[in-house]
């Protein structure tokens, strides 16, 4: 139980851009989810957090109108890097809480695989 | 302040050592919950383990073992027989009213285990 997927999981795409990278709980309904990112050797940054249903709160000095995040069901989010650029390469993970069958646990964060971006 | 400190960046050992992890957090909470994720180099963060703040049991699971110690505000982790498959990147982390909601993580830096055949 408790899983979650990410697509891609490798874009490389030209500057000027946009990409969207998906999000989704596949066995559990994510009433929270989070999106990270994370350069090389280095711990994790947290960009957001969206609640299903209302607009993302990000985190200071995170571009809301570059990072546009959507979470419009309990089962799937969405991460858009918009007019890409190279500075934007790097490790996206996102991941999911919510109620993971008949005992609701909603303070553990499940973990996507993680999509690598690469801006040319 | 919510910190999580992990002073070890990188661990090296041979297969079937044992080692131990090091976690020490600050936090402001009396209630708070402790994990443990382990990303191997395929990069997906995986679970191992979330500790309340009232519940100071040891755990083991298998060949992993937590030692939560309030008194020292420390949340160690150690692998017995280490096998070449446990090398990864290791994060301790910390959530509470504090960080900003008990579904929000603080991370520790992680340490990057390196077991040698």
């Amino acid at each position: 139980g408790a899983v979650v997927s990410q697509h891609p999981s490798r874009v490389i795409c030209k500057s000027g851009t946009s990409v969207k990278i998906e999000c989704r709980s596949l066995d559990f309904q994510a009433t929270t989810m989070f999106w990270y990112r994370q350069f090389p050797k280095q711990s994790l940054m947290l960009m957001a957090t969206s609640n299903e249903g209302s607009k993302a709160t990000y985190e200071q000095g995170v571009e809301k109108d570059k990072f546009l995040i959507n979470h419009a069901s309990l089962t799937l989010s969405t991460l858009t890097v918009t007019s890409a650029h190279p500075e934007d390469s790097s490790f996206y993970i996102c991941s999911a809480s919510g109620v993971i069958g008949p005992a609701t646990s909603t303070d553990t964060q499940y973990f996507g695989p993680g999509t690598r971006l690469t801006v040319l | 302040a919510q910190k999580v400190t992990q002073a070890q960046t990188e661990i090296s050992v041979v297969e079937k050592e044992d080692v131990t992890l090091d976690c020490v957090y600050e936090t402001r909470d009396t209630t708070y919950y402790l994990f443990w994720y382990k990303q191997p180099p395929s990069g997906e963060l995986v679970f191992l383990i979330r500790r309340n703040s009232f519940d100071e049991q040891n755990e083991i699971s298998g060949r992993y073992s937590w030692n939560f110690q309030k008194s020292t505000s420390s949340f160690n982790f150690t692998i017995t027989a280490s096998q070449v498959v446990d090398s990864a990147v290791y994060f301790c982390a910390l959530s509470g009213v504090f960080s900003g909601g008990y579904n929000k993580l603080i991370f520790g830096a992680g340490t990057r285990l390196a077991v040698h055949p």
